[in-house]
């Protein structure tokens, strides 16, 4: 198995830009998650995805941040518009059932807003 | 609420000393728990985790933690540090079915 796919690994934006995240998952996996990790606030979870559906977006920081699952192959993260402040490495982790048996991260996407 | 606590920032060991990185939870029910590692540049990638049963578990590259209930805590150990054991260690606890809460890390550093 490739592992959980993210794209693209380093983005450098404009403020003000749209940015899309990708992620694919691990085959078989039902379960998606995407964090955040910042040197000030370490790693938080923004959203998580239970058969492709959405069962906690508590973390989302803002409505400029969306995430997307439309099948179980696929999940976006978009931030609209991005300022400096989103600068920072995001995370997508997928994980199998049954139970909480830890999650398989992806290498990460190095997000820059200028 | 669920909370993880990592006491040590950073820590420093020669290579070949034993090391041992500090966790301790917050957490009504029997939790589940984990070790992450971080390589520069790299994902986290599971070390160890501990549902249940027999409270020492075994991981991959030699690692090893303990479920201590009474202290809550969830120490990990190696008896000999490599050089390429430099990174970052987290710890991290189940909540319900699925959600994991991250520590806030501990960076190891490594000297010949």
């Amino acid at each position: 198995d490739a592992g959980v796919i993210q794209s693209p690994r380093h983005e450098v934006t404009e403020m003000g830009q749209e940015v899309t995240l990708r992620c694919k998952p691990i085959s078989g996996h039902n379960s998606l998650f995407w964090y955040r990790q910042t040197m000030m606030r370490g790693l938080e979870l923004l959203i998580y995805f239970n058969n492709n559906v959405p069962i906690d977006d508590s973390g989302m920081p803002e409505d400029r941040f969306s995430a997307k699952m439309p099948n179980a192959s696929f999940s976006t993260l978009k931030i609209q518009p991005s300022e400096p402040r989103d600068s920072a490495v995001y995370f997508c982790a997928s994980s199998s059932p049954p139970g909480n048996y830890g999650y398989t991260f992806g290498s990460g996407t190095r997000l820059t807003v200028v | 609420a669920q909370s993880v606590t990592q006491p040590d920032i950073h820590i420093t060991v020669s290579e070949g000393a034993s090391l041992e990185l500090r966790c301790n939870y917050s957490y009504g029910a029997t939790p589940y728990l984990f070790w992450y590692v971080q390589s520069p540049g790299q994902g986290l990638q599971l070390l160890l985790k501990y549902f249940s049963g027999d409270t020492l578990v075994q991981g991959i590259k030699g690692f090893e933690a303990e479920f201590k209930r009474s202290q809550s805590s969830f120490n990990l150990r190696k008896p000999s540090v490599h050089w390429s054991d430099a990174a970052e260690y987290f710890c991290a606890v189940g909540e319900n079915t699925d959600k994991l809460i991250f520590g806030t890390g501990t960076r190891l550093q490594v000297f010949p």
